[in-house]
């Protein structure tokens, strides 16, 4: 199956820094990137749909100064969480859809923010 | 609006036996497509198994069935000779032919006992 990256797995910050999570799809093309947020046992919450070489669309409630996405490539999608608190802290999973394989959507590895 | 309901939040299985996992959906759409996918505790998302709403066939992945009732609007997943590596998190989800956004359940945590 296709391949989607994620990078960093893991990442401790200090509250008010900023952190970049990458997203790339390794071999395929994703015009339509998805961005993630899962809380402990519970289910994916969608952020924001990425949209290559156009503005991202966001969910109700979610902060788009907050959460900065950029979608640069058919092949790259970056989520920065600018000035990051503790209320940050949380799963974040990136995914890409594979339109050559109609609909299906691989997901990234997950990484685990802690904001101290 | 579309939604997707796992009725079951934990569930466990003695392992080599059967079980099976539900879902519902709503959606006034027609054409779609259904999936499970698997969270093990790693966190990696894996998809299990999908189907086209315009099949009536189940689809099979080895283990893996579904049992697909389209106007019951009914989605659910049989594991059959359950193996410690199937102990994880699993989500319905679905997706509309007409769009990009994937809708998915709230999960049932499956714990296969030896």
């Amino acid at each position: 199956g296709a391949v989607v990256s994620q990078h960093p797995s893991w990442v401790i910050c200090k509250s008010g820094t900023s952190v970049k999570i990458e997203c790339r799809s390794l071999d395929f093309q994703a015009t339509t990137m998805f961005w993630y947020r899962q809380f402990p046992k519970q289910s994916l919450m969608l952020m924001a749909t990425s949209n290559e070489g156009s503005k991202a669309t966001y969910e109700q409630g979610v902060e788009k100064d907050k959460f900065l996405i950029n979608h640069a490539s058919l092949t790259l999608s970056t989520l920065t969480v600018t000035s990051a608190h503790p209320e940050d802290s949380s799963f974040y999973i990136c995914s890409a859809e594979d339109r050559e394989g109609l609909g299906k959507l691989f997901f990234g590895s997950g990484t685990q923010l802690s904001v101290l | 609006a579309q939604t997707v309901t796992q009725s079951q939040p934990e569930m466990s299985v003695q392992e080599a036996e059967t079980v099976t996992l539900s879902c519902t959906y709503d959606t006034s759409e027609s054409n779609y497509y259904l999936f499970w996918y698997k969270q093990p505790p790693s966190r990696q998302m894996i998809l299990v198994i999908r189907q086209e709403a315009y099949k009536q066939q189940n689809a099979t992945e080895n283990r893996f069935s579904v049992n697909f009732q389209k106007a019951a609007k009914s989605f659910s997943l049989k594991i059959s000779d359950s193996q410690l590596g199937d102990t994880a998190m699993y989500f319905c989800a679905f997706i509309l032919n007409t769009g990009n956004q994937f809708y998915f359940g709230t999960g049932t945590s499956l714990t296969v006992i030896p």
